[in-house]
């Protein structure tokens, strides 16, 4: 079954810290995608990548930067973590030109509370 | 920036009720999208539509794509609790690699 993991369900940092989400897929795509969601806003997109070591703007990218260091691999780093933050962020990843058959596939999330 | 609006944003109804939920644009997308999410889950596709007019089943749901491609609805026969969940729709750029997301539908179905 394909996956796509991120590697916690639920954070609590302090604001101030610097965080990292990590999202790792085992199905070879190219295209991957953070998100934040928030009640009554939606899916906002914060930062894509369609390569290694590519990485371009969201619509949401202010506060947040990320890394693409192998093609499995994505990670959203908070530089310096405020309470406007907490959120629930979701990892996706989506076959190059593809997305039309197979749609993107989201990981569980990760509940990020900053405090 | 294409948007997409749905409504409701909200729906709580009795099992084996019908619903029809809506997704909106101004904007032409070359395919659409319908996801599931269920809660502490992310959203898992359902289905996809290209054509203009296109109607896909899925079992008691039926997904339909307005002739313009500006446009969907999900409509749910005699829905049941399992079906409890937030629905979004999604619409594919032209270049085959980025979907905007509406805002979705919060159904709760109660037995």
């Amino acid at each position: 079954d394909v996956k796509v993991t991120q590697s916690s369900r639920y954070l609590v940092k302090r604001t101030g810290e610097k965080v990292f989400l990590e999202c790792v897929q085992d199905m070879d795509h190219e295209n991957m995608f953070w998100y934040r969601q928030d009640p009554g806003l939606g899916l906002r997109l914060i930062y894509f990548s369609y390569d290694v070591k590519m990485k371009e703007k969201g619509d949401i990218p202010e506060g947040y930067s990320v890394s693409r260091e192998k093609k499995e691999r994505f990670s959203l780093i908070l530089e310096s973590a405020s309470t406007n933050q907490t959120s629930m962020y979701l990892c996706a990843s989506s076959l190059d030109g593809r997305t039309i058959n197979y749609g993107y596939t989201f990981g569980s999330g990760t509940r990020l509370t900053v405090v | 920036t294409q948007l997409l609006e749905q409504s409701p944003q909200f729906l709580s109804i009795q099992e084996g009720e019908n619903l029809t939920v809506y997704c909106n644009s101004s904007s032409v997308f070359s395919s659409l999208q319908w996801y599931r999410q269920e809660p502490g889950e992310g959203p898992v596709l359902l289905v996809t539509v290209v054509t203009g007019g296109e109607v896909k089943k899925l079992k008691r749901l039926t997904f339909q794509f307005g002739d313009a491609r500006k446009d969907s609805s999900l409509h749910i026969t005699a829905a049941q609790p399992g079906d409890t969940g937030l629905y979004l729709c999604a619409g594919e750029d032209n270049a085959g690699n980025m979907l905007t997301f509406g805002g979705g539908t919060r159904l709760m179905v109660k037995p």
